[in-house]
């Protein structure tokens, strides 16, 4: 079946701008993470979603962050008045379940000039 | 909240060798401990994992070991070869997921 997707690839913004990132999971998969990677870096976590709730959502550097999953499926992040340092990869996995193997999506690479 | 230390950084080693990968966590309910591998560009990828019922797994040449009194877990590739060559990130899990900040194989044909 198909895998973790994510649009766009790639994002160019102007700071202060407002960006939406979206993320496709594995058909039946309940568990949702987005990530945030930097050149260089791990992944870091954000949210995680159980469902349609935020079972965790203690990664959020700041409150221009949030996200959304309203059906228990595609989720979107959305990020206000982005700034210079918000450019990274945003990732997103899911699993069946919360404590289970983590497939991941190719990522969004946001760039904000 | 937990944090996950990896180390080297960087490993370099010559095709045949052995790589071992450490890393320490400091949250005690951790329960789940996967490794990825994300070659350049790509997605991370599972390569293997381990549950804290148990200290060690094994698949083909990977390895992981863990011990949980004193909160560490290691991989071990045997058999380097050069398609090793990645970052490898290991985790640790309770109710959301930590990275370490990932090592870089090299593996010198």
């Amino acid at each position: 079946g198909a895998g973790v997707s994510q649009t766009p690839s790639n994002k160019v913004t102007e700071k202060g701008k407002y960006v939406e990132l979206r993320c496709d999971p594995i058909s039946g998969h309940t568990a949702l993470y987005w990530y945030r990677q930097s050149l260089g870096q791990g992944p870091e976590f954000l949210i995680y979603f159980q469902g349609t709730g935020a079972a965790d959502d203690s990664g959020l550097p700041n409150d221009r962050f949030f996200a959304v999953r309203p059906e228990g499926s595609v989720s979107t992040l959305k990020i206000q008045r982005t700034e210079r340092g918000d450019s990274a990869v945003y990732l997103c996995a899911s699993s069946f379940g919360g404590l289970g193997e983590q497939f991941f999506g190719p990522g969004t690479r946001l760039t904000v000039l | 909240g937990e944090n996950v230390e990896q180390h080297p950084s960087t490993l370099s080693v010559q095709e045949g060798d052995s790589a071992v990968i450490k890393c320490t966590y400091s949250d005690s309910a951790s329960n789940y401990f996967p490794w990825y591998k994300q070659e350049l560009g790509k997605r991370p990828q599972l390569i293997i994992d381990i549950r804290s019922n148990v200290g060690e797994k094994k698949d083909q040449r990977i390895a992981v070991t863990l011990n949980k009194t004193a909160k560490h877990f290691s991989l071990h590739i045997t058999e380097t070869q050069p398609e090793d060559s990645a970052v490898y990130f290991c985790a640790a899990y309770d109710n959301d997921m930590r990275f370490g900040a990932g090592t870089r194989l090299t593996v010198k044909p």
